[in-house]
């Protein structure tokens, strides 16, 4: 079956520090990847896609990073991170089979402090 | 641009009535249409979505969405409210390319 893995659930890091947080999708091969961030429990911010390994498109400018090292393996990343860089981020992925709609990741709780 | 309206930030529903929440879009050529439901601290869900063929959609848990293409919309509905139904709902487009934009989302309370 077809799955996706997000992790961790939760993190709270100082400000300053780096950031990597990992998705992976398990019965697939060559999804879309996407990270979104939700800021207050609302609306969903698109910060990156990818649609092979490599291939990454930024849609805001950020003080993040993603990486695509493996076909179903998205990262996450920040060199030093900022009180503005809390929420809740989201890995999706969209089977290429249906190109359709997209599911979700549980999603990692982000506190700077 | 794509883009999407959900124009009641809170809906308030008492358990065994019907429920609507309510989304509009906009977007250039044909649009999919989805809606997600979020329960607290978790990820999205897919509930249901529209791509072609019969404008009444029906989804997960009895909802069902009716596309309206003069009117650019794309409401949620379900016939009888259950507590368990209270969430966060996002109605989502993706039209021309990868990207899929999400409402800012409607927070359904159903009182019992």
């Amino acid at each position: 079956s077809q799955t996706i893995h997000q992790w961790p659930a939760t993190l709270v890091q100082p400000v300053g520090s780096p950031l990597s947080l990992e998705c992976t999708v398990e019965g697939t091969s060559n999804p879309n990847l996407y990270w979104y961030r939700q800021a207050a429990g609302r609306g969903l911010q698109l910060l990156f896609y990818s649609v092979g390994i490599g291939q990454i498109s930024s849609e805001v400018p950020q003080n993040l990073s993603a990486s695509r090292p493996q076909d179903r393996q998205f990262i996450l990343s920040s060199k030093k991170l900022l009180l503005s860089d809390s929420g809740f981020y989201l890995c999706a992925w969209i089977p290429l089979v249906t190109n359709t709609e997209a599911f979700f990741g549980q999603g990692t709780r982000l506190t700077v402090v | 641009a794509q883009s999407v309206a959900q124009p009641e930030d809170q809906v308030n529903v008492a358990e065994g009535n019907p429920l609507t929440v309510k989304c509009t879009y906009s977007v250039s050529g044909n649009p999919y249409l989805f809606w997600y439901v979020q329960y607290p601290n978790r990820g999205l869900q897919f509930l249901l979505k529209y791509i072609t063929g019969d404008n009444l959609v029906k989804g997960s848990y009895g909802f069902e969405a009716e596309f309206n293409k003069s009117q650019t919309s794309f409401h949620l509905k379900k016939p009888s409210a259950l507590v368990s139904d209270s969430a966060l709902y996002f109605c989502a487009v993706r039209g021309y390319g990868q990207n899929f934009v999400f409402g800012p989302g409607t927070r359904l309370s159903v009182l019992p």
